[in-house]
C-alpha cells in the first residue's frame, strides 16, 4: 500500500516570508513518481513538479523550489518571498510505476499568504 | 486542445436520481481517472481506465459506473444519488508515467 501525509493541513504567512509544505510519503515499489499540483482558490488543480525515484536532485523554479530526500521518503516544496497569489491548497501525490500506476494523494495544505 | 473538458459545472439532485458526469480529453491520453474531492480528505479515486474498453474501480467506487467506449470519453454515472455523494467530482488523463491533467470540475450536490 502507498500513502502520503501531509501533516500540515493549513499554513498561514506575511507576504514575502519564506514557507515550507511538507510531504512524507510510504510505498515499497523502488521506482516511483512524486508530483505537486496547486489548487487555487478558482479550483482548478495544476499541475507543478514531477520528480521520479531515480533523481534525487532538488529542482529550483523561480521562487518554487523542491527537495526530495529519500532517505527520509520526503519530498518537501519551499514557497520563497511568498506572494498572495500563492494562497491556495497544495497536493502532494505519488504514483505506482507499473500497471495502472495508480496515483495517491495526500490530503492538501492550504495556505493563506497574508498581505 | 481543449485539454480535459467536463461537464455539468454544477448539478443539483435529489435523492436517487441518477445521472451522468461527462470528461473528455483531446490529448490521446491512455489514462484517465474520476477522483471526488471531500474537505479533510484530499482526492480520493473513483474508478479509473488504462485504456478503451478497460476500467476499474478505485478507492471508493460504489454508487459509481463508468465506461469507456472511446479513447477521448469517460462518463461517470450515478446510479441513485445518496446525500453521501455530494462532493467535486475531478476527471483526469495522463499520458503512461506522466502528470495527470483535470478538467475544471463538477460541484454536485445532493437533497
Amino acid at each position: 500500500a502507498q500513502k502520503v501525509t501531509q501533516a500540515q493541513t493549513e499554513i498561514s504567512v506575511v507576504e514575502k516570508e519564506d514557507v515550507t509544505l511538507d510531504c512524507v510519503y510510504e510505498t515499497r515499489d523502488t521506482t516511483y513518481y512524486l508530483f505537486w499540483y496547486k489548487q487555487p482558490p478558482s479550483g482548478e488543480l495544476v499541475f507543478l513538479i514531477r520528480r521520479n525515484s531515480f533523481d534525487e536532485q532538488n529542482e529550483i523554479s523561480g521562487r518554487y523550489s523542491w527537495n526530495f530526500q529519500k532517505s527520509t521518503s520526503s519530498f518537501n516544496f519551499t514557497i520563497t518571498a511568498s506572494q498572495v497569489v500563492d494562497s491556495a491548497v497544495y497536493f502532494c501525490a505519488l504514483r505506482h510505476s507499473g500497471g495502472y500506476q495508480k496515483v495517491t494523494f495526500g490530503i492538501g495544505t492550504k495556505l493563506q499568504v497574508i498581505p | 486542445n481543449a485539454g480535459v473538458t467536463q461537464t455539468p459545472k454544477f448539478q443539483v439532485l435529489k435523492t436517487g436520481q441518477s445521472m451522468t458526469l461527462q470528461c473528455a480529453q483531446d490529448m490521446n491520453h491512455e489514462y484517465m481517472s474520476w477522483y471526488r474531492q471531500d474537505p479533510g480528505m484530499g482526492l480520493r479515486l473513483i474508478h479509473y481506465s488504462v485504456g478503451a474498453g478497460i476500467t476499474d474501480q478505485g478507492e471508493v467506487p460504489n454508487g459509481y459506473n463508468v465506461s469507456r467506449s472511446t479513447t477521448e470519453d469517460f462518463p461517470l454515472r450515478l446510479l441513485s444519488a445518496a446525500p453521501s455523494q455530494t462532493s467535486v467530482y475531478f476527471c483526469a488523463s495522463s499520458p503512461r508515467g506522466n502528470e495527470q491533467f483535470f478538467g475544471p470540475g463538477t460541484r454536485l450536490t445532493v437533497l
